[in-house]
């Protein structure tokens, strides 16, 4: 696979249960992060985790990294219909400037 | 919260026609980005920008695209000939200081090429 690589591809959930993302990626990082994208829409900054990082909140928002297995979870808790969307890690390939972005999840929350 | 702003949101053009697409990054940022995203596909980097000049570019951002910092806010991106291909979702980006911080992205300009 290549870096930053999510899964599952597509979620499908009901209103008000967590939905857990994940993303794996092969070379070392500085930081990783997580983008939300509405249909067809930008690009939004969800939360960055640093590599020296292992939990990180922000409101129903929870990310982990395990530098040691190169993988990330995305958690939103008690979902709403407001966050469906596309979500996607990014990482930088240690040193680079670049970003490296995955396929996204696609997650459906159904009212 | 400042924004990077892109115009215009959506562009048709003909095969073979030069595109710019325009962006204007969050004032107090250094570094600036183009990426771009095929409908379906994964955001993919085009080029980075500091100092004036490119730092980093992929092998798409062949001789075909250029960008340019015309004045002290403007950050664009030059299409010469588009192809079908071409087509996508443009999005710029920009960030404050040496390596990848948290890097804001405008909503993007959508070309289409027929």
């Amino acid at each position: 696979s290549q870096q930053g690589e999510e899964d599952p591809q597509a979620l499908s959930i009901q209103e008000g249960e967590n939905a857990t993302m994940n993303c794996s990626y092969k070379t070392s990082i500085n930081n990783l992060q997580w983008y939300r994208q509405n249909s067809g829409r930008g690009l939004v900054h969800l939360i960055l985790i640093r590599s020296n990082e292992r939990e990180k909140h922000s409101g129903r928002l929870r990310v982990t990294l395990d530098t040691s297995k190169k993988s990330s979870s995305l958690l939103i808790t008690a979902s709403r219909a407001a966050d469906t969307a596309s979500y996607f890690c990014a990482t930088d390939e240690g040193g680079s400037e670049k970003l490296v972005f995955g396929k996204g999840t696609k997650l459906t929350v159904n009212p | 919260e400042p924004e990077v702003t892109q115009t215009p949101s959506h562009q048709v053009t003909q095969m073979g026609q030069e595109v710019i697409l325009r962006c204007v990054p969050i004032s107090n940022h250094l570094y600036f980005y183009w990426y771009r995203q095929i409908l379906g596909q994964k955001v993919e980097f085009l080029v980075s920008f500091y100092n004036n000049e490119i730092s980093e570019k992929s092998e798409i951002f062949d001789d075909q695209f250029s960008v340019e910092r015309p004045d002290g806010s403007n950050f664009t991106l030059k299409i010469r000939s588009t192809k079908l291909e071409d087509s996508a979702m443009y999005f710029c980006a920009s960030n404050q200081g040496q390596g990848v911080l948290r890097v804001t992205f405008g909503s993007g300009t959508r070309l289409t090429v027929v």
